[in-house]
């Protein structure tokens, strides 16, 4: 079975300082790619971040950045300098090549205090 | 960029009665789409997979009689909940996809009293 697992069910920053989101996987897949997405308040489902297994460079999207460690099937999310903005729900998930359908973790909740 | 449209966002039904979700891709064509639905702090379940012109693929422990699916056109899925009851109230979410990128629908609340 494929499962995605986010340890952290709720997490905090301050502005401007840097917090990083665990999530670990589950898969015997060997291609597959990997996504976090944001839903804030709204619930709209917004992509943050992409990689792919078969990629070793991390992804990064400006303040974003991914810390991929495929043998030990983890896939953390760095955020730096926080705005108050990124509060919302941070989703893992998990897609294998050969299919769209998407399974998700089980969230962290992230609030930045000013 | 790609966008998908969920209709209505909220909706409140009676008890026994049937409601119906759309989700509509606007400007691309989607041969699969996929509905989820999310508890209050929860994760995003996968409930089926909508295929064009076909049959929809349900997880397992999903009713497909009680959620009926229909993807009657490229650009349009819809999900009925059929006879729906008060634990059926929740969020569902429908998204389809343009090349690897997954694209949302801004989500249906119901609220089933």
């Amino acid at each position: 079975a494929q499962t995605v697992t986010q340890s952290q069910p709720e997490m905090s920053v301050q502005e401007a300082e840097t917090v990083t989101l665990s999530c670990t996987y589950d898969t015997s897949e060997s291609n597959y790619y990997l996504f976090w997405y944001k839903q804030p308040p709204s619930r709209q489902m917004i992509l943050v971040i992409r990689q792919e297994a078969y990629k070793q460079q991390n992804a990064t999207e400006n303040r974003f950045s991914v810390n991929f460690q495929k043998a030990a099937k983890s896939f953390s999310l760095k955020i730096s300098d926080s705005q108050l903005g990124d509060t919302a729900m941070y989703f893992c998930a998990f897609t294998p090549v050969n299919t769209d359908k998407l399974i998700f973790g089980t969230g962290t909740r992230l609030q930045v205090f000013p | 960029g790609a966008v998908v449209s969920q209709h209505p966002s909220r909706v409140i039904c009676k008890s026994g009665t049937s409601v119906k979700i759309e989700c509509r891709s606007l400007d691309f064509q989607a041969t699969t789409m996929f509905w989820y639905r999310q508890f209050p702090k929860k994760s995003l379940m996968l409930m089926a997979t909508s295929n064009e012109g076909s049959k929809a693929t349900y997880e397992q422990g999903v009713e497909k009689d009680k959620f009926l699916i229909n993807h009657a056109s490229l650009t349009l899925s819809t999900l009925t909940v059929t006879s729906a009851h008060p634990e059926d109230s929740s969020f569902y979410i429908c998204s389809a996809s343009f090349g690897w990128r997954a694209f949302f629908g801004q989500g249906t609340r119901l609220t089933v009293v």
